[in-house]
Formats: C-alpha cells, structure tokens, sequence
C-alpha cells in the first residue's frame, strides 16, 4: 500500500492563478479531508468528504473547492490563488471500520502564492 | 464550539528528562483524542489514540498520555526524552456520530531538546 499520496510536493503559483493539488489513497477509505497548517495555528479543516459524490465544508473554506467523484481521489482546486493562501496543506482519509477515526495523512504540499 | 488547546507553545527540555506536554478539549462529550507528531518538513505521525477505556495510553517512542475526564486533559508524557524527540507535537480530538473525518488540532507545542 502507498498509503495516501500527494502531489505536487511543492508549488508556487502568482496571485490570481489556479491549480489542483491531487490527493490519493489506496486503503478504500470512505473519509478523506484536507487541512491546511500554518504556524501557531495548528491544522484546520478546509473540506471533507464521507464518500464518493459527497463533500461538505470544514473550517477555513473560502477560495477552495473539492469533489470526489471515486472512493480513490479528493482534489482541492484553488480558483484564484492569494498571498493568504500561503500554507502547507495535508490530505487525509480515514475509515470508520479500521482502527476508529484515526486519520492517515498524506507527506503534504507546500504553497506559496507570491 | 469545539475545541482543542495547547497552553505551551514552546517547551525546552534537556536529554534524559522527564516530559509532559498538556492538552485540553473542550467538547459536550468525551471525544476520541490523539496525539500527532510532526518532524520539520515532514508529515504527522500517529503517537497513540483514546477512544475508551483504560485512562493511561501506551504509544509509539516510549510516549504515554492519560485520559482526565475530569480536568478535560489529555496531556503526553515521557520519562527521559531523547535528542530524536525534538519535533512539534499536535493534540487533536474528533467528536463521536457524524463527525467523521473532521479532525480539530491544537495549536501544537515545539519541543526542543538540549544536550
């Protein structure tokens, strides 16, 4: 097992520019999340989803948005990248069957919108 | 709401000492709680997990945390930590029923470690 994987490892994109950060697992895990961290602020939910074809909004939404069309994959799209975007953002994905809640997070991308 | 905080920001701590790093939740019931770690530029590792249960966690790296439903804590210990230790830690809590995959961090805690 990969476990979960992203990609890319590192991105820098100009204000106003878009992208998709790719996240994928290979445990068939129903829950997959992203969070973004940034220092003193710990990680804080940006979307999640509990299966394919459903998604809902965590903590810090604004300017992402995500859809899980397979059980595998849950991209994060950045529409119009800004400055406070800035961030390492981790995708994780967890079942309820294995190991109760725990999450298994992917290596993370960072971020920088200059 | 829901909530995890980590009053330490900074603990420095000399090898071979003692450790406790503190957690409190503040959830209208017991969540299941976790503690991560996190080395620079890498990703976060599962230290040990409470769902239930017996109150004092084993986990990873010799690292045990106890469970104080009364004091709404669940701080981290180690007996005698080691250069390797040196990393940030992150408290976290998922509360029951729906709220699968919905993960809430604390601020984390910088361990730094002197010879």
């Amino acid at each position: 097992n990969a476990g979960v994987t992203q990609t890319p490892k590192f991105q820098v994109l100009k204000t106003g520019q878009s992208m998709t950060l790719q996240c994928a697992q290979d445990m068939n895990h129903e829950y997959m999340s992203w969070y973004r961290q940034d220092p003193g602020m710990g990680l804080r939910l940006i979307h999640y989803s509990v299966g394919a074809g459903i998604t809902d909004q965590g903590e810090v939404p604004n300017g992402y948005n995500v859809s899980r069309s397979t059980t595998e994959d849950f991209p994060l799209r950045l529409l119009s990248a800004a400055p406070s975007q800035t961030s390492v953002y981790f995708c994780a994905s967890s079942s309820p069957g294995q190991g109760l809640h725990e999450q298994y997070f992917g290596p993370g991308t960072r971020l920088t919108v200059t | 709401a829901q909530s995890v905080t980590q009053p330490d920001i900074h603990i420095t701590v000399s090898e071979g000492a003692s450790l406790e790093l503190r957690c409190n939740y503040s959830y209208g019931a017991t969540p299941y709680l976790f503690w991560y770690v996190q080395s620079p530029g890498q990703g976060l590792q599962l230290l040990l997990k409470y769902f239930s249960g017996d109150t004092l966690v084993q986990g990873i790296k010799g690292f045990e945390a106890e469970f104080k439903r009364s004091q709404s804590s669940f701080n981290l210990r180690k007996p005698s930590v080691h250069w390797s230790d040196a990393a940030e830690y992150f408290c976290a809590a998922i509360a029951g029923g729906t709220s699968y995959g919905k993960l809430t961090f604390g601020q984390g805690t910088i361990l730094t470690v002197h010879p």
